[in-house]
């Protein structure tokens, strides 16, 4: 499995302000994805993080709101612009990891994001 | 598109078995997994099917029937610690993306 870690764990941040999540994972992967879980919910998926190109968005996410870098195949940033409180959040990054079950998705432990 | 469901909550009394469905429609499937997450940490993967029948794994199993869009995850000899969320989420054929289920909240009871 692949070891990801995730940068802050948590957070308050003042309405307006702007905040970078990293995600820093222990091996190469291809495949890596930005979540988002509200509490009690479940996930619903932001983007997918493409190295060396433009990150792919769902339905509802927009690359000014939610910018995305992933510069190379262990690294990926996510950043929440211009903050409300309706972004308050647990923001989530996972990686499909060579050598599992094709589509597996291992999970970051998470950034709680609390906007004021 | 993909559509999720499965029961919001169940209980369950420890030691006994637990069965926890899950319904889905979907535009394209490429797999179907169970993620099981505690409350306040992240999901971690439980178990995958792609092909229909049972796939056993301990204490844990789950089922798939594509014709039918149905899948379970059995939980056997039920503990304490098994009291968790556990999410279905369908791996479709669009770029590798996985939805998932709102998740079942299971609390096992001495």
């Amino acid at each position: 499995s692949a070891v990801i870690s995730q940068k802050p764990s948590r957070d308050i941040c003042q309405r307006g302000t702007s905040l970078t999540i990293q995600c820093q994972v222990d091996s190469q992967v291809t495949m890596m994805f930005w979540y988002r879980q509200q509490p009690g919910q479940s996930l619903t998926l932001i983007a997918t993080a493409n190295q060396g190109s433009e990150a792919t968005y769902e339905s509802g996410f927009v690359i000014d709101k939610f910018p995305i870098s992933r510069p190379n195949l262990t690294f990926s940033t996510l950043t929440v612009s211009n903050m409300s409180p309706e972004d308050s959040s647990i923001y989530l990054c996972s990686v499909e990891h060579r050598g599992a079950v094709r589509g597996t998705q291992y999970f970051g432990p998470g950034t709680r994001l609390t906007v004021l | 598109g993909q559509n999720i469901d499965q029961p919001t909550e169940m209980t369950a009394t420890e030691g006994a078995i637990v069965q926890i469905n899950c319904t889905y429609q979907t535009s394209g499937f490429n797999g179907l997994f169970w993620y099981q997450q505690h409350a306040g940490e992240a999901p971690t993967f439980l178990s995958y099917n792609v092909l229909d029948g049972l796939e056993e794994k301990g204490r844990f199993s789950s089922f798939l029937s594509r014709s039918k869009g149905y899948s379970y995850l059995l939980l056997k000899e039920l503990q304490m610690k098994d009291s968790a969320s556990y999410l279905c989420a369908v791996r479709g054929t669009n770029a590798g993306k996985s939805t998932f289920g709102d998740g079942t909240t299971l609390t096992v009871k001495p």
